[in-house]
């Protein structure tokens, strides 16, 4: 049963800690992605992975880490430099790395992130 | 900078009726747009990806038009059915590895 995992669902933050988000894809794709989404406003980009071993911030990285050791993994870390980290957090993958046409995203069901 | 915004935030409709959601952006240079669908504290679904050679997608009772010289993207549902009571979220792709994606209109079907 191919697609992307998340864990955990439900995620619980006290101030000044810490947390790892995880996200595993069996599908066999080379990019990967983590995204933040807030009420009423769209995706956020907050990293990207076209290839094991390399990453590249997007448009919101501050306070946030990740790693691409193996090609099914992209675990994203929300550190306690990330002032607003109450969010809804989604991982997706996709096809193609390089620029193409027809490369579709395919996301994981999302992790809820709440600050106490 | 590509932005991509999605008119109206919100709708409802009764059952059967057929409706076209708006997209539209800035920049007409895309490699693709994808149309995704989004329940209440879930993932998003794609539903229909228009390459920016294509004019049209369809699939099933859903049909999706790409005009990039206006910097628009319609998503049309044919009968809508309670069923498809979601947030639908377009997304343009452009030279990038990033998709950038419109805020979203959060559709209701009322039986």
């Amino acid at each position: 049963d191919g697609g992307i995992t998340q864990s955990p669902k439900y995620l619980f933050r006290k101030e000044g800690q810490n947390v790892t988000l995880s996200c595993e894809q069996n599908l066999n794709h080379d990019a990967m992605y983590w995204y933040r989404q807030d009420p009423g406003q769209g995706l956020r980009l907050i990293y990207y992975s076209q290839i094991v071993n390399d990453f590249q911030k997007g448009d919101i990285a501050e306070g946030y880490s990740v790693s691409r050791e193996k090609k099914e993994s992209f675990p994203l870390t929300v550190t306690s430099a990330q002032k607003n980290p109450t969010a809804f957090y989604l991982c997706a993958s996709s096809t193609t790395p390089a620029g193409g046409t027809t490369d579709t995203q395919y996301f994981g069901p999302g992790t809820r992130l709440t600050v106490l | 900078k590509q932005e991509v915004t999605q008119i109206p935030a919100a709708l409802s409709v009764p059952e059967g009726e057929n409706l076209v959601l708006n997209c539209s952006f800035t920049d007409s240079a895309i490699y693709n747009l994808q149309w995704f669908r989004q329940d209440p504290g879930k993932g998003l679904t794609s539903l229909l990806l228009i390459q920016s050679s294509q004019r049209e997608q369809t699939s099933g009772r859903l049909n999706a038009s790409l005009d990039k010289s206006s910097g628009r993207s319609t998503l049309y549902i044919a009968a809508s059915q309670p069923g498809d009571s979601a947030t639908y979220l377009c997304a343009v792709k452009g030279g990038t590895y990033k998709y950038i994606f419109g805020t979203g209109t959060r559709l209701k079907v009322l039986a």
